[in-house]
């Protein structure tokens, strides 16, 4: 199975702060990459899909970046209502496998 | 608009057998694929399995192979999955999923509890 190696797994910042969080593919998974939000006692939610395209409803400030085995997510200005866990999953070939998930915490 | 409705967990011991169920609406059900993910208490997110829209083909997590299996009736717009000698580390909240550029809808879970 492939391993999803996402970092950091927790960060602390402010609002208005820049957050960078990373996933790394244990092989090439092309752009068969989502990111997903979770807050807690809630469902996750898909914010992006195949690497870098927002979801419809999804601010522009969450943006995508990679392939290959590298993937960036990115917050420009973190907002409060962003405060959650965030998880990369793979979905090149089954099976799907997760990120181990970055909580975002407020500074 | 999309629904998806788990039900069935309960409180098993371990060894014991239980069956998930998710309900869709809002979209034609025999047409997508479907996926149940897990999360047990404080951790992470674990992919389980998915099931194409006909039928015809299922993958499976290495944790639930063997034990677990997913199945549809698209009569009754109906996702399961069936959990066999479930082990204590199967506690968790199941989710039901509906996947299109990614797992785009999903449900509020049901919580299974294997304990003794």
């Amino acid at each position: 199975a492939i391993q999803m190696t996402q970092s950091p797994s927790s960060l602390s910042a402010s609002v208005g702060d820049r957050v960078t969080i990373t996933c790394r593919a244990s092989q090439d998974i092309r752009d068969d990459l989502g990111w997903y939000q979770q807050k807690p006692g809630n469902a996750p939610k898909l914010l992006i899909s195949a690497a870098s395209r927002l979801q419809g409803g999804v601010p522009s400030r969450f943006s995508g970046s990679g392939s290959g085995t590298d993937f960036t997510l990115t917050i420009s200005s973190l907002q409060p209502e962003d405060f959650a866990t965030y998880y990369c999953l793979q979905d090149y070939n089954y099976p799907w496998t997760f990120g181990q998930g970055t909580k975002v915490e407020i500074k | 608009q999309v629904q998806l409705v788990e039900a069935g967990g309960d409180v098993v011991q371990p060894g014991r057998s239980l069956r998930l169920s998710c309900t869709a609406s809002g979209f034609t059900f025999s047409a997508f694929a479907m996926h149940w993910v897990r999360q047990a208490p404080g951790q992470g997110l674990e992919w389980l399995a998915m099931i194409l829209y006909d039928g015809s083909n299922r993958f499976y997590a290495d944790s639930i192979k063997g034990r677990f299996t997913i199945s549809r009736d698209d009569s009754k717009n109906t996702l399961y999955l069936q959990m066999n000698n479930l082990r204590l580390e199967d506690t968790a909240v199941y989710y039901c999923a509906r996947p299109k550029l990614g797992l785009e809808n999903w449900g509020q879970g049901t919580l299974v509890s294997v304990s003794s």
